[in-house]
């Protein structure tokens, strides 16, 4: 099956600093990869995803690359505002209607 | 915004009894998850459902977990008999999808944390 990897498992950073969450994935099939950012004891939800058939998509300050050939994507955020800090989650799907894969989180802290 | 929502928010429960736990998917949505959070660890796929019928599960979800959709609004996740490492936050989400058109995206219910003692 899918196996996610995701790194760092903690990322600090100054306020206004970027700050740069990557993974990889092991099946070629999977072509679906949404970003989840979870604030303490709340849900999951979606802040941004990307599907195979585009490299790189942009969403204000958060940003999303895909190298398929690598098998690798990563989360770009830039100008980190405190109100950032959470942690988020990469995941893979093949269909993007099958299971979803995670990654195993990468809490951000985000200093004033 | 339509949202996914469970009940109960925390369930306290003896070892060995049994738990429902209950969701309600955006209702045009036709694919409905769950999937487990144990404290401080990533997010896990226990299973999907699609058509009224299991459409994959993980090798977490054994004979004790079954789930069901009672009626047309509710999508219920049954632990039969609860073990310790049970203990959980257990998430529900639901997806879009017509005739393999709609966004993809899975949006989460707030979830149930299962404490079992």
């Amino acid at each position: 099956g899918e196996n996610v990897e995701q790194h760092p498992s903690t990322l600090s950073v100054q306020e206004g600093d970027s700050a740069v969450i990557k993974c990889t994935y092991s099946d070629s099939a999977s072509n679906y990869f949404p970003w989840y950012k979870q604030e303490l004891g709340k849900r999951p939800q979606l802040i941004i995803d990307i599907r195979s058939n585009v490299g790189e998509k942009k969403d204000q300050r958060i940003a999303v690359t895909l190298n398929k050939t690598a098998k690798h994507f990563s989360l770009h955020i830039t100008e980190t505002q405190p109100e950032d800090s959470a942690v988020y989650f990469c995941a893979a799907s093949v269909s993007g209607y099958s299971t979803l894969t995670f990654g195993k989180g990468t809490m951000l802290l985000v200093s004033p | 915004e339509p949202e996914v929502t469970q009940t109960p928010s925390h369930q306290v429960t003896q070892m060995g009894q049994e738990v429902i736990l209950r969701c309600v998917p955006i209702s045009n949505h036709l694919y409905f998850y769950w999937y487990r959070q144990i404290l401080g660890q990533k997010v896990e796929f226990l299973v999907s459902f699609y058509n009224n019928e299991i459409s994959e599960k993980s090798e977490i979800f054994d004979d004790q977990f079954s789930v069901e959709r009672p009626d047309g609004s509710n999508f219920t996740l049954k632990i039969r008999s609860t073990k310790l490492e049970d203990s959980a936050m257990y998430f529900c989400a639901s997806s879009e999808a017509l005739n393999g058109q709609g966004r993809p995206e899975a949006f989460f219910g707030q979830g149930t944390r299962l404490t079992v003692v």
